[in-house]
């Protein structure tokens, strides 16, 4: 089966320094890997994906993920945060058992202090 | 990006009633929708995929009776939550695929959710 893991429940760091986000992936044949945002009472916004080619993906709002086969891992990263990236962060991976329906990761709820 | 809509956002009804909830694409055509499920500070459960003019397909334990899913166009999905009761309260959120040859590789597009609590 198709599956992520999210180690850590929630993440803290200050504005203005670097964030990482966990996630490694155990999947049969190639990964499908997603990572999407959630605002409280909202629904998912897409940040990114790996689907093939180079392992660092560049997404939305400054966000970017590594791709490291040999970890079997994910991270979404930002250089810099902003107090407005706090949000619950999900990483994804696409079941193709499931009609390309997503298999999510538990989320890892992110705060950003000023 | 493309736009996924839900209707109603929030709903309150009571035990025994059935509730429906609409899920829209746009701006583009959907063949396959989802519907998850997301209880408080946990994780989105795939509950069903609803492929436009055939049935849906439930995942394991889900109730296919309880929770009606029709795909009766390109852009249109609904989930009825039939005889609710207290413990089908939750979130639910649809998702559209847009399609394409190379579909597995497009990201899918989430509407803002429904928030059903039964009294």
């Amino acid at each position: 089966a198709q599956s992520v893991a999210q180690p850590e429940d929630q993440v803290n760091v200050a504005e203005g320094n670097p964030l990482t986000v966990k996630c490694t992936y155990s999947v049969s044949g190639n990964p499908y890997l997603f990572w999407y945002v959630q605002y409280p009472n909202r629904g998912l916004q897409f940040l990114l994906k790996y689907i093939t080619g180079d392992n660092l993906v560049k997404g939305s709002y400054g966000f970017e993920a590594e791709f490291n086969k040999s970890q079997t891992s994910f991270h979404l990263k930002k250089p810099s945060a902003l107090v407005s990236d706090s949000a619950l962060y999900f990483c994804a991976v696409r079941d193709l058992n499931s009609g390309y329906a997503l298999n999510f990761g538990k989320g890892t709820s992110l705060l950003v202090t000023p | 990006g493309a736009v996924v809509s839900q209707h109603p956002s929030w709903v309150i009804c009571k035990s025994g009633t059935s509730v429906k909830i609409e899920c829209r694409s746009l701006d583009f055509q959907a063949t396959t929708m989802f519907w998850y499920r997301q209880f408080p500070k946990q994780s989105l459960m795939l509950m069903a995929t609803s492929n436009e003019g055939s049935k849906a397909t439930y995942e394991q334990g889900v109730e296919k009776d309880k929770f009606l899913i029709n795909h009766a166009s390109l852009t249109l999905s609904t989930l009825t939550v039939t005889s609710a009761h207290p413990e089908d309260s939750s979130f639910y959120i649809c998702s559209a695929l847009p399609p394409g040859l190379r579909s597995s590789y497009n990201e899918q597009f989430f509407g803002p959710g429904t928030r059903l609590t039964v009294l």
